[in-house]
C-alpha cells in the first residue's frame, strides 16, 4: 500500500503556464515533505521541501502548498519552461533515519 | 567531490545468476540507502543503513542482501536474480543527526535487466 499518493501520472503544459502536481498521505506522523526532480538517465535531486508547521514555501518559480488538515501537499511551477521537463516525485518521512516514502512520480513535459 | 557513485551503470543477468551492486559516497554521510525505481511505482526503499555497522529492511527487501562495508561503501547483492528484479537501482546517502533531516543525495543509478 503506497503511503504517498501522487497525481497526475503525466502532465503537459505550455511554456509560461503553471504546472501543478498533487500528493496525499495518510500517516499523520510524517513531518517532512520534500519534492525531488529527476532528469532522464540521472538520479533524483532535491528541489524543495516543507515542514507541516508552514502552509507554503516558495523558492524561485517553485512553490509547495501544504494543507495539514486535508493531508495534502502540492508543487506549483510558475512560468514553466522546457528545461523543467522532468519527472517529479513527492515524498514524506518522519523519525531520525530519513526513511523516505515516495509518490509514484509525475512526468512533466513543457511544450515550447 | 564525486558525491555518490554506483557501479556498474548497466547489467544484464540470466535468471538465477548473482551479482553485487556497488555504491560509494565521499560526503562523510552516516546514512546510506538502496532504492529500486519501477514505472508507476516511484522509488521504493529496499534496505538502509543508518550508520556504519547497522542495516535495516525497507519496504521491499525480499531477494536482496546488503553490506555496509565501511562508512563510505554500501553494497546490494542479488543472490539468485529473478525477472521481477528488473529495475533501475539507486543508492543514496544523507547526514542524519539530532533533529535535522538531511537531504538525500542520489547516485546515477544502475539499470538491471534479468532475462
Amino acid at each position: 500500500q503506497q503511503q504517498v499518493k501522487q497525481s497526475p501520472q503525466s502532465l503537459i503544459v505550455q511554456k509560461g503556464g503553471i504546472s501543478i502536481i498533487n500528493c496525499a498521505y495518510e500517516n499523520t506522523a510524517f513531518d517532512y515533505f520534500p519534492w525531488y526532480q529527476q532528469f532522464p538517465g540521472k538520479g533524483p535531486a532535491l528541489l524543495i521541501a516543507i515542514r507541516p508547521d508552514v502552509s507554503e514555501k516558495k523558492e524561485g518559480r517553485f512553490t509547495i502548498s501544504f494543507n495539514k488538515s486535508a493531508k495534502q501537499f502540492s508543487l506549483h511551477i510558475m512560468d514553466s519552461q522546457p528545461g523543467d521537463s522532468a519527472t517529479y516525485f513527492c515524498a514524506a518521512t518522519f523519525g531520525r533515519f530519513n526513511k523516505f516514502y515516495f509518490g509514484s512520480g509525475t512526468k512533466l513535459n513543457v511544450k515550447p | 567531490n564525486a558525491g555518490v557513485t554506483q557501479t556498474p551503470k548497466f547489467q544484464v543477468l540470466k535468471t538465477g545468476q548473482s551479482m553485487t551492486l556497488q555504491c560509494a559516497q565521499d560526503m562523510n554521510h552516516n546514512s546510506m540507502y538502496w532504492y529500486r525505481q519501477d514505472p508507476g511505482m516511484g522509488l521504493r526503499l529496499i534496505y538502509y543503513s543508518a550508520s556504519e555497522g547497522t542495516t535495516d529492511k525497507g519496504e521491499v527487501p525480499n531477494g536482496y542482501n546488503v553490506s555496509r562495508l565501511n562508512k563510505r561503501e554500501f553494497s546490494l547483492r542479488l543472490e539468485s536474480a529473478a525477472p521481477s528484479q528488473t529495475s533501475v537501482y539507486f543508492c543514496a546517502s544523507s547526514e542524519v543527526g539530532g533533529l535535522a533531516i538531511g537531504e538525500q543525495f542520489f547516485g546515477p543509478g544502475t539499470r538491471l535487466t534479468v532475462l
